[in-house]
């Protein structure tokens, strides 16, 4: 079982609807949490860091939140573009890992229809 | 500022050949990380980097890989004795410092096809 798991693996959505992405992790305790967007054919590019104690972080139409009891983490998306169209990926920092060993999820396909 | 910079993008090579992968960090990042994406896997950590100096090759495998950053160049990914298995997106990340928590960047990674 992954310790980084995200639903739906893909999603299709027509452009200026909003959608929210779904990550549970079991990696505990951690130091930071964050979601990733992966074009196609590109790296990864960060979207937002979390701590353990923070419940919300946005980056202009992105907002992730965190609910460390249940091991939930979320990234809604408001008024979706074309550009969107991407992987969306969850990555987790456990504490015993140092500051480098992070744990990816194998991320959520996001297409976004004209 | 040009970003982390990978070469090749797409790199074939048959059973048993040797496939080089280079990553030239972003200016003044002496942090290199590598990492492994199989086909609808996450990432996984390979090894860290720092000049001259191998950190971390704790999620390497013991044979056919290694790495390294020399003083001047590229870092380089060495895969020696390729086998299908290995067909795998490759990326590499830099940082200023060591971490995820100073400008964390990837390039756009290799795509290594084994035939």
């Amino acid at each position: 079982k992954n310790q980084v798991e995200q639903s739906p693996q893909s999603l299709i959505i027509l452009e200026g609807k909003n959608c929210t992405l779904q990550c549970n992790y079991t990696v505990s305790p951690f130091s930071n949490l964050r979601w990733y967007k992966q074009d196609t054919g590109r790296g990864p590019v960060s979207l937002t860091i979390m701590t353990f104690s923070e419940n919300t972080k946005s980056n202009g139409r992105y907002t992730a939140t965190l609910d460390a009891d249940t091991k939930q983490s979320s990234l809604h998306i408001t008024a979706s573009q074309l550009s969107d169209s991407a992987s969306y990926i969850c990555v987790v920092l456990p504490i015993t890992s140092g500051t480098y060993k992070y744990i990816f999820g194998t991320g959520t396909r996001l297409k976004v229809l004209a | 500022n040009a970003g982390v910079m990978q070469n090749p993008r797409h790199l074939v090579r048959r059973r048993g050949q040797e496939a080089r992968l280079r990553c030239s960090p972003m200016k003044g990042h002496s942090h290199v990380y590598w990492y492994r994406q199989l086909p609808e896997e996450g990432l996984k950590f390979m090894v860290y980097l720092q000049k001259e100096n191998i950190i971390d090759e704790s999620g390497m495998p013991k044979e056919r890989f290694s790495a390294e950053f020399p003083k001047e160049g590229p870092s380089i990914l060495r895969i020696q004795q390729v086998v299908r298995g290995d067909s795998a997106a490759y990326f590499c990340a830099s940082s200023p410092k060591e971490g995820g928590n100073y400008g964390y960047t990837f390039g756009s990674g290799t795509r290594l096809t084994v035939v």
